[in-house]
């Protein structure tokens, strides 16, 4: 069966400090994994995806497979990133999506 | 907006009570997915579309649940005898193509079951 492990609930940093939020998947082909992301009064919406290979909003996010992660991080928060944050693993056979618990992410001024 | 729409956004229903719920997928996108959100969860998979022809179920799913789309357009959830189990918000999400293709997911519906 596959799961996404998201350790952490909360991360609260400053405003300019890094930023890693921790995911842990498992599964037993090759996923595609996912970060989405919602804003406050606002829909789930995709950040990025590990396939594209992009920084989105000065975030990237590195599949591990040996490690079977796939962690969020970017060098310098802003507290407009201020957010719910949720890993996401797809099962290529029909893309459902297998969401972590999520993480809220708070930066303070 | 053309984006992903789902009507109510709210609903409060007494135990027992049926409910049904709309989601408008964005137009064209050939795939429908439902997912269920509980209080400090993610987003749970529940079943989804491919044009009109409904490809898998969760097992959280039960018997008391259906989905239909009926013309591969929009699609209703049906909760039959409500429980206060049922109590989530009720997500739909459509892609478009038939591989693992960026989900957009609609407001939500938030069920309440008294």
């Amino acid at each position: 069966a596959q799961r996404v492990t998201q350790p952490e609930k909360l991360l609260s940093v400053f405003k300019g400090a890094p930023v890693e939020l921790k995911c842990n998947y498992s599964y037993s082909g090759s996923p595609e994994l996912f970060w989405y992301v919602q804003y406050s009064r606002q829909r789930l919406q995709l950040l990025l995806r590990h396939i594209s290979r992009e920084s989105i909003k000065g975030f990237t996010a590195d599949l591990n497979k040996g490690e079977t992660s796939f962690h969020l991080k970017k060098p310098f928060a802003q507290e407009e990133d201020s957010a719910m944050y949720y890993c996401a693993l797809s099962d290529q056979a029909n893309s459902k999506l297998t969401f972590g618990k999520g993480i809220t992410l708070s930066v303070r001024p | 907006d053309t984006g992903v729409s789902q009507d109510p956004r709210h609903k409060i229903t007494k135990r027992g009570q049926n409910v049904t719920f709309r989601c408008d997928p964005i137009s064209e996108h050939n795939r429908l997915y439902w997912y269920r959100q509980t209080l400090g969860q993610g987003p749970e998979f529940l079943t989804y579309f491919q044009n009109e022809a409904q490809l898998e179920k969760s097992r959280l799913l039960s018997d008391r649940f259906s989905a239909e789309r009926p013309k591969g357009s929009f699609s209703t959830l049906e909760i039959q005898r409500t429980e206060q189990g049922d109590s989530a918000m009720y997500l739909c999400a459509s892609s478009y193509g038939t591989s693992s293709y960026e989900q957009y997911f609609g407001p939500g519906t938030r069920l309440t079951v008294t």
